[in-house]
């Protein structure tokens, strides 16, 4: 069955380190999303990209980067982590306008 | 103010009651209402999805927006245990192209048996 995953599933890291979280879909979507979910806040865009070499910025951008070289995978990297960015990230994948989007289970992730 | 507005809840409910779940917003433009579910340390799933003004059933869930008073609702009959959940309404203007969708900040339910 298709799919989507991410790794890790738990980071901890320290502030100021560099870090990337993974994310791979098998649904061969052409769109891909990553998403922070923070209580008071909800679902966050981060960063999306419509297909390969495509990336654009969502709403809360600062401090983070992807890159997309292939239809499976879309990396998420944090430059210097703060903390401010402990959250739970999230990825996604849709076909189309982008309305259905199928998420992945999440990295929960904390900047000490 | 946010453009989607959902109270948090928890909302709790007996099992087999009628749950109703809302959300209010601010941009008319918006013409796609979806409602995802989200179980504890998982990611969303999409449950419904209905295009403008108008009702939408499946089985025991039906969705319904009222464009004009910029209110979409999630109605749950005969809830059971396994729908404790967060729900997330989420939105989009649908124009050609990708679109944003703007969430909300989700609506913790919990059925007790």
């Amino acid at each position: 069955d298709a799919e989507i995953t991410q790794s890790p599933r738990h980071k901890i890291t320290e502030t100021g380190r560099q870090v990337t979280l993974a994310c791979h879909q098998t649904w061969n979507h052409n769109n891909m999303f990553w998403y922070r979910q923070d209580l008071g806040h909800g679902l966050r865009l981060i960063h999306y990209s419509y297909g390969v070499q495509d990336t654009n910025k969502g709403e809360v951008s600062d401090g983070y980067s992807v890159s997309r070289s292939n239809t499976e995978d879309l990396p998420l990297t944090l430059e210097s982590a703060a903390s401010s960015q402990t959250s739970v990230y999230f990825c996604a994948s849709s076909e189309g306008q982008g309305l259905e989007q199928y998420f992945g289970p999440g990295t929960r992730l904390t900047v000490t | 103010q946010k453009e989607v507005e959902q109270d948090p809840g928890p909302l709790s409910v007996p099992e087999g009651a009628i749950v109703s779940l809302n959300c209010t917003y601010s941009n008319s433009a918006f013409q796609y209402f979806m409602w995802y579910r989200q179980y504890s340390r998982k990611g969303p799933e999409l449950l419904m999805y209905t295009y403008s003004s108008g009702n939408k059933e499946d089985g025991r869930f039906t969705a319904q927006v009222d464009k004009s008073s910029k209110y979409i609702s999630l109605f749950i009959r005969d809830s059971q245990p396994s729908d404790s959940a967060t729900y997330l309404c989420a939105m989009s203007e649908g124009n050609t192209g990708f679109q944003k969708l703007v969430f909300g900040t989700g609506t913790r339910l919990l059925v007790s048996p």
